[in-house]
């Protein structure tokens, strides 16, 4: 069965540090991969996703993610984090040769911004 | 407005109620879903439908039930609450055709006592 895989449960930087949020996934063929951000108290908005071609994606607010087919990750990145980044990030993966869309998440990792 | 709406946002009720959870969308798109999000477990599926005649159960459907009234509208329902099924209740919607992305509503908190 598909999995996705994100290691840290917490992470704290400080702002203006980089950032890098990993996700693994298992799934026999290339998925279509996904990362939603939920602030607190709100539903979950789409940072950015990979469907094919370049393996580097941009999104928004400035975050990108890379997509590594020998590794079978997904890792999030942003150069400088904002105290308004806090918020859980979620790594998601659509398995591309299955019925019905269906979106396999992750647990989270939640972000704590430190000033 | 919002593209997807639910109702309510916050729900507490006792076990053994039954309670109804609501999605409206205004996106027209064909495709809704129902997650659940419990800490540390992220979404899991509750159910899907493909349009009003095509329901689907997910990964975790014992408990729940749904109906797709219209194209727009998408109900969960816990026939009878138990405390676990305490948890973030979302819905989505997606467009048919694989490259697109799902679109959330913003939550409701179900709390069973």
């Amino acid at each position: 069965a598909q999995s996705v895989t994100q290691p840290d449960i917490h992470i704290t930087v400080s702002e203006g540090a980089s950032l890098e949020l990993r996700c693994n996934y298992s799934y026999g063929a290339t998925p279509y991969l996904f990362w939603y951000v939920q602030s607190p108290g709100q539903g979950l908005q789409l940072l950015l996703k990979y469907f094919s071609g370049d393996t580097l994606v941009q999104g928004i607010k400035g975050f990108e993610a890379e997509f590594k087919r020998s590794q079978s990750s997904f890792n999030l990145r942003k150069p400088s984090v904002h105290w308004s980044d806090a918020a859980e990030y979620f790594c998601a993966v659509l398995p591309t040769m299955e019925y019905g869309n269906k979106l396999v998440f992750g647990a989270g990792t939640i972000l704590r911004v430190k000033s | 407005d919002a593209d997807v709406t639910q109702t309510p946002r916050n729900r507490i009720t006792k076990t053994g109620k039954r309670i109804m959870l609501e999605c409206s969308q205004t996106k027209g798109h064909d495709r809704m879903y129902w997650y659940r999000q419990d800490p540390g477990l992220g979404l899991r599926l509750i159910y899907y439908s493909f349009d009003v005649k095509d329901i689907n159960k997910g990964e975790i459907s014992d408990g729940y039930s749904v109906s797709r009234q219209a194209q727009a509208k998408f109900s969960l329902s816990l026939e009878s609450a138990i405390p676990n099924q305490t948890a973030l209740y979302f819905c989505a919607t997606m467009r048919a055709g694989i490259t697109d992305t799902q679109y959330f509503g913003p939550g409701t908190r179900l709390t069973v006592l």
